[in-house]
């Protein structure tokens, strides 16, 4: 069974500060992994996958996250945050092939810019 | 290309009701998958339907349950309802079923029961 771990039902950071949410998860198999944004009364935004590949991935808004297999972690960054990034963010694993489960959602992370 | 589409957006029902809610996913998207939305359970998977067949199942109880049409177009059912479904209902759609596809969300059915 997949499982994702998110740390910090809640972060805050300064506007143009590092933004880094961290993201750990569990798979009986190699892993996909996704990153979603939720703004307020909206659905969930793709920020980002990794299916396989290059283990840092870029993704839409300035966001990266690095897949660490040793690890079981793939955190998501933002060099500089901006106030139109506070949002809800959840990490996602889905197990290669489909599976039977769906995509396992992490509890998500509220993110607060200060200004 | 239109997004993911889900009405209504907002139901008030009772206690012991059924409700339907639908959902249109993206043009050429065969795959389309129920999640519930909770504070406190956070996002949960209800079922995927792929190509009119249920190809995945949550852990929910036999009250919830879908269908898919053949131009792709989803619904579900929850019928005697509780006032624990009260939650928000997202439809996703992607374009196959590989767990690679990322889904793309709609913007939910909110979903109250008094």
């Amino acid at each position: 069974a997949q499982s994702v771990t998110q740390l910090g039902s809640h972060v805050s950071v300064s506007e143009g500060a590092l933004v880094l949410l961290r993201c750990n998860y569990s798979s009986s198999v190699p892993p996909y992994l996704f990153w979603y944004v939720q703004y307020p009364n909206q659905g969930l935004q793709l920020l980002l996958k990794y299916t396989t590949g290059a283990t840092l991935v870029k993704g839409i808004n300035g966001f990266e996250a690095e897949f660490k297999k040793s690890e079981t972690s793939f955190h998501l960054t933002k060099p500089s945050a901006h106030m139109s990034d506070a949002a809800e963010y959840f990490c996602a694993v889905s197990e290669t092939g489909g599976g039977a489960d769906g995509l396992t959602f992490g509890k998500g992370t509220h993110l607060i810019i200060q200004p | 290309k239109a997004g993911v589409t889900q009405t209504p957006r907002y139901l008030i029902k009772t206690r012991g009701q059924q409700v339907t809610l639908s959902c249109s996913p993206i043009s050429g998207h065969r795959s389309v998958s129920w999640y519930q939305q909770t504070p406190g359970q956070g996002l949960q998977f209800l079922f995927e339907y792929f190509s009119e067949t249920q190809r995945n199942k949550g852990n929910f109880p036999g009250r919830f349950s879908g269908r898919q049409f053949s131009n792709s177009r989803s619904e579900m059912n929850v019928s005697t309802l509780e006032l624990g479904d009260s939650a928000l209902y997202l439809c996703a759609s992607s374009s196959n079923q590989g767990g690679d596809s990322p889904l793309h969300f709609g913007n939910g059915t909110r979903l109250t029961v008094t």
